[in-house]
């Protein structure tokens, strides 16, 4: 079974709606983010949440939320969508006080707003 | 935090080595030079990561010169499964939340 499991993998819906993009992991890792790719852009980071009470904004949070359900959890909530909010949203952990500082993705969601 | 500078694309025949240099003039004295790969449509993957002189796993090696400004990512004998995106960061020991993914270096493995 995948470490970073995310759902749903693929999205369509329109203009106005509300959407949440989940997120999984059995890593038991404190630190969750939420990132976006656009083609041939990298990713930018929208949220980060280093434990269930930590949840601070990225470099790209307007237009979204998130929750940290739980430390294995960590949902992604577009309030009111826009088309311009189409694109590859990857969530990923990392764990702390480790040497090697690793991020492990999840296999991503892809989401069309219409 | 430090910007990367790396080549937007290369090609290189199968069975190649390839070196995929990178320049980080600002890094700062506690980050760390990590590498990713990703394939399309798949998230990133993590390769290696260093912190000076030279460092080799089953996938990859990294060397950085002493002054730390830049580093190159060799890539031993590449496979046509090997074509993906290279991202090179600059990673401070603290974490992520401020790390940039740029466009990285897309690689084309050639047969």
């Amino acid at each position: 079974d995948a470490d970073v499991t995310q759902t749903p993998r693929n999205r369509i819906t329109k203009t106005g709606k509300r959407i949440m993009l989940e997120c999984s992991q059995t890593k038991g890792h404190d630190r969750m983010y939420w990132y976006r790719q656009d083609p041939g852009l990298g990713l930018r980071l929208i949220y980060y949440s280093f434990d269930v009470k930590d949840i601070n904004k990225g470099e790209i949070s307007d237009g979204y939320s998130v929750s940290r359900q739980a430390q294995a959890k960590f949902s992604l909530s577009l309030e009111s969508a826009i088309p311009n909010q189409t694109a590859l949203y990857f969530c990923a952990t990392s764990d702390r006080g480790t040497y090697y500082n690793e991020q492990f993705f999840g296999p991503g969601t892809r989401l069309t707003v219409l | 935090l430090a910007k990367t500078t790396q080549p937007i694309s290369m090609d290189s025949y199968e069975g190649q080595e390839v070196n995929i240099t990178c320049s980080h003039n600002n890094i700062a004295t506690n980050d760390y030079i990590t590498w990713y790969q990703q394939f399309p449509s798949q998230g990133p993957r993590f390769i290696i990561q260093g912190y000076k002189t030279k460092v080799t796993n089953e996938v990859a090696s990294l060397f950085i010169p002493a002054d730390r400004k830049s580093s190159t990512l060799s890539l031993p004998r590449v496979s046509l499964s090997d074509t993906a995106v290279y991202y090179c960061l600059v990673v401070p020991s603290g974490g992520y939340q401020k790390v940039t993914f740029g466009i990285g270096t897309k690689l084309q493995v050639i047969p």
